[in-house]
């Protein structure tokens, strides 16, 4: 079945350190992927999403490639701020499959001033 | 765009009660999804409409799950006999057909004493 695995957390940065959140994915057939935040109180937002390989979505300075022969979609940003300080989850839906989204377990990125 | 909304955010119950939730998407969204998150995990998907339609139904929604769509714009799910195990949150979202982003809405917590 489709699956998508996150790196383990927390992550915790100091503000304008680099942050990469890594990704995998496993899947039927060929998906896109996202990535969506949840800050503190809120509900899920899309961040960014990429629907075919070697595309690269990109919202707010971070950044995302779609790489299908290391099956990966790691989340970038090359400054953090306090504001980004969330809980941010690799998903993927597969075409045919109703838009319907498998999440990975997410991960909580605390940004320290 | 109001969003997704869901009613209500927070619901306490004994154990063997029955609880619904209502999930009210974005007016013109014709696909409606509803998930279950437990604390540290994302969302596992539960199921889906297209208008008043239940397409698909995951494993994980037993016969004590019921969701509705009764005129293919708000949902309602329903547990009976809740179990300390229901206890998570429960997201709805929606969508546009074809490959449009799903929308969340903040979630209802459900705690079952």
């Amino acid at each position: 079945g489709d699956s998508v695995t996150q790196m383990e957390g927390p992550v915790t940065l100091s503000e304008e350190a680099f942050l990469t959140i890594n990704c995998t994915y496993t899947a039927t057939g060929y998906p896109s992927l996202f990535w969506y935040v949840q800050y503190p109180g809120e509900g899920l937002q899309l961040l960014l999403k990429a629907t075919k390989a070697d595309d690269k979505g990109s919202n707010k300075g971070f950044e995302a490639t779609y790489r299908k022969e290391t099956t990966s979609f790691h989340l970038e940003k090359g400054s953090v701020q306090v504001s980004d300080s969330a809980v941010y989850f690799c998903a993927l839906s597969v075409i045919g499959a109703n838009s319907k989204l498998t999440f990975g377990k997410g991960i909580t990125l605390s940004v320290r001033p | 765009d109001t969003g997704v909304s869901q009613d209500p955010r927070h619901k306490i119950t004994k154990r063997g009660q029955n609880v619904t939730f209502r999930c009210d998407p974005i007016s013109e969204h014709n696909r409606l999804y509803w998930y279950r998150q437990t604390l540290g995990q994302g969302p596992e998907f539960l199921t889906y409409f297209q208008n008043e339609a239940q397409l698909e139904k995951s494993r994980l929604l037993s016969d004590r799950f019921s969701a509705e769509r009764p005129k293919g714009s708000f949902s309602t799910l329903e547990i009976q006999r809740t179990e300390q195990g229901d206890s998570a949150m429960y997201l709805c979202a929606s969508s546009l057909a074809g490959d449009s982003p799903l929308h969340f809405g903040n979630g209802t917590r459900l705690t079952v004493t």
